[in-house]
């Protein structure tokens, strides 16, 4: 089976330094995604990693430990527009169609002044 | 530069009725997909197609049908839309082969009510 867990909610402070976890199994592994999504509106793409370590994308970076099946999501410099819920997904090439996601709940991170 | 579009935003519906939902991608991809989101359920995978004419069930296909008469058209029909259907659909394509680095492209949902 397919499992990825990841917090249900977070809060943090305008200006900090937030981390959202998510760990998975699944049969195979080809790649994990990260998602933002805004109330209401649809999953927009941040980051993807397929090998160990960090990805650097402005305020937001990635890591991907394939041996402990982990990931985080990095926000710095947090701002109020950041107030979204963050999604992990996993691409499992042993799933029907190969390029089938499987989504984590989703995190919510509230941003506080 | 819109490239996948979900027909309708809003869509309030009565039971029994026979309701569309209609997503059209524009990025000539094989894979498309239909998920509903509910809070503290995540996204669930009702139905999927990786080529013209050919569809598999997700997690919860119970009450749904879908439709790929063309390459770039992935529609859901809820036959007798129920108050428990009342929910975000999203859709969503992206292509065959394994070197896609961007994930899913989704189209911005459809808010369905069923009253």
């Amino acid at each position: 089976g397919q499992n990825i867990d990841q917090p249900t909610e977070m809060t943090a402070t305008e200006g900090a330094i937030v981390q959202i976890n998510c760990t998975y199994q699944t049969s195979g592994f080809n790649g994990l995604f990260w998602y933002q999504q805004h109330a209401g509106e649809a999953p927009t793409f941040l980051s993807y990693n397929v090998l160990d370590g960090l990805e650097e994308k402005g305020r937001f970076s990635s890591f991907l430990s394939r041996s402990k099946g982990y990931s985080y999501l990095l926000l710095k410099e947090l701002q109020m527009k950041d107030s979204a819920s963050y999604l992990c997904a996993v691409r499992d090439p042993n799933n029907n169609a190969g390029n089938m996601l499987t989504f984590g709940g989703g995190t919510r991170l509230m941003v506080k002044p | 530069d819109v490239k996948v579009t979900q027909s309708s935003r809003y869509l309030v519906k009565r039971t029994g009725e026979k309701v569309f939902l209609e997503c059209v991608q524009d990025m000539d991809h094989e894979n498309m997909f239909w998920y509903r989101q509910d809070p503290g359920l995540g996204l669930r995978l009702i139905y999927f197609s990786y080529d013209v004419k050919m569809k598999e069930k997700g997690d919860i296909p119970e009450g749904y049908s879908v439709s790929r008469e063309k390459k770039e058209r992935f529609s859901l029909i809820l036959e007798s839309a129920s108050t428990n259907q009342t929910s975000m659909y999203l859709c969503a394509s992206i292509p065959s082969g394994l070197v896609v680095n961007y994930g899913y492209t989704f189209g911005s949902g459809t808010r369905l009510t069923v009253v």
